[in-house]
């Protein structure tokens, strides 16, 4: 079965600087793309930053970058989200994604855990 | 960045009508085009794909069309259960913006 795990959501302050984990299984990690996206409660979803299955090409909304990085870890089948100058208007749930464009499995594309509560306050 | 943009952002429509909802990108995306449906308290679920590729399970009353710019998602009879918000996602090369979304309930 094809799972993500979300992990490391928590309370900060403005200013301060938290790390995201996804456990990913099921599927051949490295091979994939990944992202990830956010939902505030109540209000529409915001792609954040995706990755290369490789590791070497990471690309950012404009809303995050030059305060968010993205990484994987392929040999734990890890993904990560370093957030760092957290604005209150960070405050989400932050899901990993898997961006199956490349390989043609669609059915990954449903795949979602329930995400990581961020709250900035 | 390349923006997605959806109209309208929320629309109620009787059981039974033809809907259309558009999603514009500000530069050419080709086909590379997704729609989502997200349910009430539900993780959003894919729609289509590469524009106009119904993904495999999708109710035959759902489509999708538009290439280069402009896209629409149509529900051709709407029922009950298609309440929810829609939203468009680009997924050619770098950042894979999605629309700011469509509500969408029943008159």
């Amino acid at each position: 079965e094809v799972q993500l795990l979300e992990s490391g959501g928590n309370l900060r302050r403005p200013g301060g600087s938290l790390t995201l984990s996804c456990a990913a299984s099921g599927f051949p990690f490295r091979t994939y793309a990944m992202s990830w996206v956010r939902q505030p409660l109540g209000k529409g979803l915001e792609w954040v930053a995706g990755i290369s299955g490789s590791g070497d090409l990471p690309y950012y909304a404009d809303s995050v970058k030059g305060r968010f990085t993205i990484s994987r870890d392929n040999s734990r089948n890890t993904l990560f989200l370093e957030m760092n100058s957290l604005r209150r208007d960070d405050t989400a749930r932050y899901h990993c994604v898997i961006d199956p464009w490349i390989q043609g499995n669609l059915a990954l594309a449903n795949v979602w855990g329930q995400g990581a509560p961020v709250a900035v306050s | 960045d390349i923006q997605m943009t959806q109209s309208p952002s929320s629309l109620s429509a009787s059981v039974g009508d033809r809907v259309t909802i558009t999603c514009r990108a500000s530069q050419d995306i080709s086909n590379f085009l997704a729609w989502y449906q997200q349910k009430p308290g539900k993780l959003p679920e894919l729609l289509i794909y590469a524009a106009s590729t119904l993904q495999s399970g999708v109710p035959s009353r759902f489509s999708g069309s538009g290439s280069g710019t402009d896209f629409t998602l149509t529900i051709s009879s709407l029922q009950p259960e298609d309440i929810a918000t829609y939203y468009c996602q680009k997924y050619d090369s770098g950042p894979k913006t999605f629309g700011q979304g469509t509500k969408l309930q029943i008159k």
